[in-house]
């Protein structure tokens, strides 16, 4: 069974500085990889994604996430954090063939962005 | 583009209740999902479509639980009778590409159900 573990349930850094959010996964082959964010009260909004090829991936709002196979991980990342970032980060795996299109997420990440 | 849109936004009911809740996916979207969302945790599938075929049903409590997609379109949820535990926020999803895609899913607002 496929399955991605966020190991923060918060995570808090000031505005201006790097933040990094953690996500590691478990799955049968190369997983698709992605990252979703909810603002209170929405639905999720796509993020960025891992399918295949270069391991460093850019997506929305100048956030980027890394892919390393040999840890199983896919931490999100922004160079210079923003108040408007703060908000509920999901990651989520797919194994790419079987199981159709079953997105697993993770429990979430609250990202707090202080002046 | 319109986004994914569902109705209604909050439903407050009783217990033993019926509810209903619509989803219309991105046009042109032929895979739409059900996820149910508890408070701190997140989404799990409740069921996928096809176009009209529930492919995975494998998560949704059949005993309550009711969903069609009758056209490959919009989609109804249905909870008959409605218990205290499935207070939760309903989402509706929908993505182009069938099973094997690696297309990311677009989710809707989601609907806030309380079960009084």
């Amino acid at each position: 069974a496929q399955s991605v573990a966020q190991p923060e349930d918060q995570v808090n850094v000031a505005e201006g500085n790097p933040l990094t959010v953690k996500c590691t996964y478990s799955v049968s082959g190369n997983p698709y990889l992605f990252w979703y964010v909810q603002y209170p009260n929405r639905g999720l909004q796509f993020l960025l994604k891992y399918i295949t090829g270069d391991n460093l991936v850019k997506g929305s709002y100048g956030f980027e996430a890394e892919f390393n196979k040999s840890q199983t991980s896919f931490h999100l990342k922004k160079p210079s954090a923003l108040v408007s970032d703060s908000a509920l980060y999901f990651c989520a795996v797919r194994a790419p063939t079987g199981g159709g299109n079953k997105l697993t997420f993770g429990t979430g990440t609250q990202l707090k962005v202080e002046l | 583009e319109a986004g994914v849109v569902q109705s209604p936004r909050y439903k407050i009911i009783e217990k033993k209740q019926p509810v209903a809740f619509w989803c219309n996916p991105i046009s042109g979207h032929n895979t739409l999902y059900w996820y149910l969302q508890n408070l701190g945790q997140g989404p799990e599938l409740l069921i996928r479509y096809e176009n009209e075929e529930a492919v995975d049903d494998s998560q949704l409590p059949k005993d309550r639980f009711s969903a069609e997609r009758l056209k490959g379109v919009d989609s109804t949820l249905k909870i008959q009778p409605a218990e205290l535990g499935d207070s939760a926020v309903y989402l509706c999803a929908s993505s182009s590409g069938l099973a094997g895609s690696s297309n990311e899913q677009f989710f809707g607002p989601g609907t806030r159900l309380t079960v009084l």
